[in-house]
């Protein structure tokens, strides 16, 4: 295993524009989770997948924000119409079995809105 | 809704000396709790966890936490702290009370620094 791969590590857009994020979890690991990290503040959760279904959404998810998981292999998530606040960390992770295994996290996507 | 709380923002201690990281945590049913270390440039790291059973887990980098249904706590602790050990530690919670698809929950976290 390579572990958690997120692309690309650094993003710096300009407000308005839109940036679309991708998460290759671990191989075979059916859960994947999105969660977003200010400074100061642990990660907050976004959404989850378990294999291809998208099964949880956090109310910190507007409508601008929107994930994928095709074929229940890597992940996209995109952010549409930037706004200064939608600045931080981008946090993938992704677990198999059941829900009490723990989550692998990969570097993050570092996002900054100007 | 399940939360987790860190109270301290920072923790210092001195090389050598034992450490703690606390947390507790609200659940509405059974808690998995779990602990994360986030070194700079680093994604957050799996250290140790409690599901069931004994309340004293064990962890990588002789790390463990104790597990207390009556104080709903967790803390992290470490007999000797060594220099190496200083990084930004989160403590997590899902709660296994409703349907169980619920996220796992951070607390803010807390830096230690060990000091030589």
């Amino acid at each position: 295993d390579t572990g958690v791969s997120q692309d690309p590590r650094h993003k710096i857009t300009k407000r308005g524009q839109n940036v679309t994020f991708r998460c290759d979890p671990i191989s075979e690991h059916n859960r994947l989770y999105w969660y977003r990290q200010t400074l100061g503040q642990g990660p907050e959760f976004l959404t989850y997948f378990q294999n291809e279904a998208q099964l949880e959404k956090s109310r910190l998810l507007s409508d601008r924000f929107s994930a994928e998981r095709p074929k229940g292999s890597f992940s996209t998530l995109e952010i549409q119409r930037t706004e200064q606040g939608d600045s931080a960390m981008y946090l993938c992770a992704s677990s198999s079995g059941g829900l009490d295994t723990e989550a692998f996290f990969g570097q993050g996507t570092r996002l900054t809105v100007v | 809704a399940q939360s987790v709380a860190q109270p301290e923002d920072q923790v210092n201690v001195a090389e050598g000396n034992p450490l703690t990281v606390k947390c507790t945590y609200s659940v509405s049913g059974n808690p998995y709790l779990f602990w994360y270390v986030q070194y700079p440039n680093r994604g957050l790291q799996f250290l140790l966890k409690y599901i069931t059973g004994d309340n004293l887990v064990k962890g990588s980098y002789g790390f463990e936490a104790e597990f207390n249904k009556s104080q709903t706590s967790f803390h992290l602790k470490k007999p000797s702290a060594l220099v190496s050990d200083s990084a930004l530690y989160f403590c997590a919670v899902r709660d296994m009370g409703n349907s169980g698809n619920t996220p796992l929950v951070f607390g803010k976290g807390t830096r230690l620094s060990v000091i030589a």
